[in-house]
């Protein structure tokens, strides 16, 4: 079965770093989608890649597929309090259209002042 | 507010009792998904409705868990005989189905966090 691993699991910056957190697929995406959770609610949607070499941006975060489709990474540049949160990559579980994701462990950010 | 809801948002019960969560996706939305999360987890796929059909159980929904999408509206879904194991985040989510794989955003409500004691 497909697994996601994300890295860092925790992550702690001084407000105005940049960062990166990772997920690696077991096998080949078809399709990646990160999301955004405040503790105790429910996850909000950032931002969907589909093709090899995709990369979108919002705002100060970048998102990108890599070439190979295993990999994506979501980076965060000058970060602020506001982007704290839980971090979660999912991914539809195989190829075929039942559209279930599977989620990594996720990623927790904390944005010191 | 045209997002997903959740009814009730916080449930605590003592083991043993039934459970009933409620779940309004978003109006146009033709697929509903059920995930359970834990503490420190990503969600784990419970179910997924088409319209009112139910397509998919996870085999982590045991014989006390049944969900339904009457009217391919709202869903409920229903744990029955809790007990302390169940205690997570239920999350509900809705999207659009399209055609190609990969394709659909699921939008997600606040959730139910569900304490057996």
């Amino acid at each position: 079965s497909q697994e996601l691993e994300q890295s860092p699991q925790s992550l702690i910056v001084q407000e105005g770093k940049n960062l990166t957190i990772n997920c690696t697929s077991s096998k080949t995406l078809y399709g990646l989608y990160w999301y955004k959770q405040k503790y105790g609610e429910g996850l909000i949607f950032l931002m969907m890649l589909q093709k090899g070499g995709e990369e979108k941006s919002h705002e100060k975060i970048t998102a990108k597929l890599d070439e190979k489709k295993q990999q994506s990474s979501l980076h965060i540049t000058a970060s602020q309090p506001s982007h704290a949160g839980i971090y979660l990559c999912g991914a539809p579980s195989g190829s075929s259209n039942t559209g279930k994701l599977i989620f990594g462990q996720g990623t927790t950010l904390q944005v010191k002042p | 507010d045209t997002g997903v809801s959740q009814d009730p948002r916080h449930k605590i019960t003592k083991r043993g009792q039934n459970v009933t969560f409620r779940c309004d996706p978003i109006s146009e939305h033709n697929r509903l998904y059920w995930y359970r999360q834990t503490l420190g987890q990503g969600p784990e796929f419970l179910t997924y409705f088409q319209n009112e059909a139910q397509l998919e159980k996870s085999r982590l929904l045991s014989d006390r868990f049944s969900a339904e999408r009457p009217k391919g509206s709202f869903s409920t879904l229903e744990i029955q005989r809790t007990e302390q194991g169940d205690s997570a985040m239920y999350l509900c989510a809705s999207s659009l189905a399209l055609v190609t794989v990969g394709g659909e955003t699921q939008y997600f409500g606040p959730g139910t966090r569900l304490l057996v004691l």
